[in-house]
């Protein structure tokens, strides 16, 4: 099947500075990627939808300028923290929708992000 | 806006009992419904899926129907096992362009 990775898997970082995760498409080309977040224990909440070539769409209530999103290439999608604080910290979750099939789409591992 | 709402767990069972997981829908027009399992330490991965009413997704021996009129989509399976523990998230789409609206999630440990 389709396989998606993202690094790091976790990241501890101090309050203030900026972290970059990458999600990528290992076999498939992915016009459309999406990036989630997940709370202990709660749902996972869609942030923004990426796609190739063009600006992402951000979810109402995510901040664009927190939050930025860089689909550079049809297997590489970035999701940049920027001046992270405490509250930043989380699960995020990538996926990759297979354009094979309309519905479909491949999650990564998810990254950890810790700030200090 | 939508949303999905799936019973909480932990549900614990024993090995062979029948397990249904409750979800139920909130959505205008006609979304697509799925049920992803996360196996411990791994991503997310799809189950089985419905893209219109009455369908019925099937996989591994789980099932679940579309049922527009109780606005659900209940996975059941007959017989589990120890390996489906796992934690089971029902989510929709409105279209291949969406992102997903997931549910909670329900942790599922089944015991020898």
């Amino acid at each position: 099947g389709a396989v998606v990775s993202q690094h790091p898997s976790w990241v501890i970082c101090k309050s203030g500075t900026s972290v970059k995760i990458e999600c990528r498409s290992l076999d498939f080309q992915a016009t459309t990627m999406f990036w989630y977040r997940q709370f202990p224990k709660q749902s996972l909440m869609l942030m923004a939808t990426s796609n190739e070539g063009s600006k992402a769409t951000y979810e109402q209530g995510v901040e664009k300028d927190k939050f930025l999103i860089n689909h550079a290439s049809l297997t590489l999608s970035t999701l940049t923290v920027t001046s992270a604080h405490p509250e930043d910290s989380s699960f995020y979750i990538c996926s990759a929708r297979d354009p094979g099939g309309p519905y479909e789409q491949f999650f990564g591992p998810g990254t950890r992000l810790t700030v200090l | 806006g939508d949303s999905v709402t799936q019973m909480e767990g932990p549900v614990t069972l024993s090995e062979e009992a029948f397990l249904t997981i409750n979800c139920t829908y909130t959505a205008t027009g006609y979304p697509s419904l799925f049920w992803y399992v996360q196996y411990p330490g791994e991503g997310l991965q799809l189950l089985l899926k419905a893209t219109k009413a009455d369908d019925k997704g099937s996989n591994k021996g789980f099932e679940a129907t579309y049922r527009k009129e109780t606005t659900s989509f209940h996975l059941e399976k007959g017989s589990v096992q120890v390996s489906d523990s796992a934690v089971y998230f029902c989510a929709l789409s409105r279209g291949g362009a969406d992102g997903l609206t997931f549910g909670k999630g329900t942790h599922l440990i089944i015991q020898p």
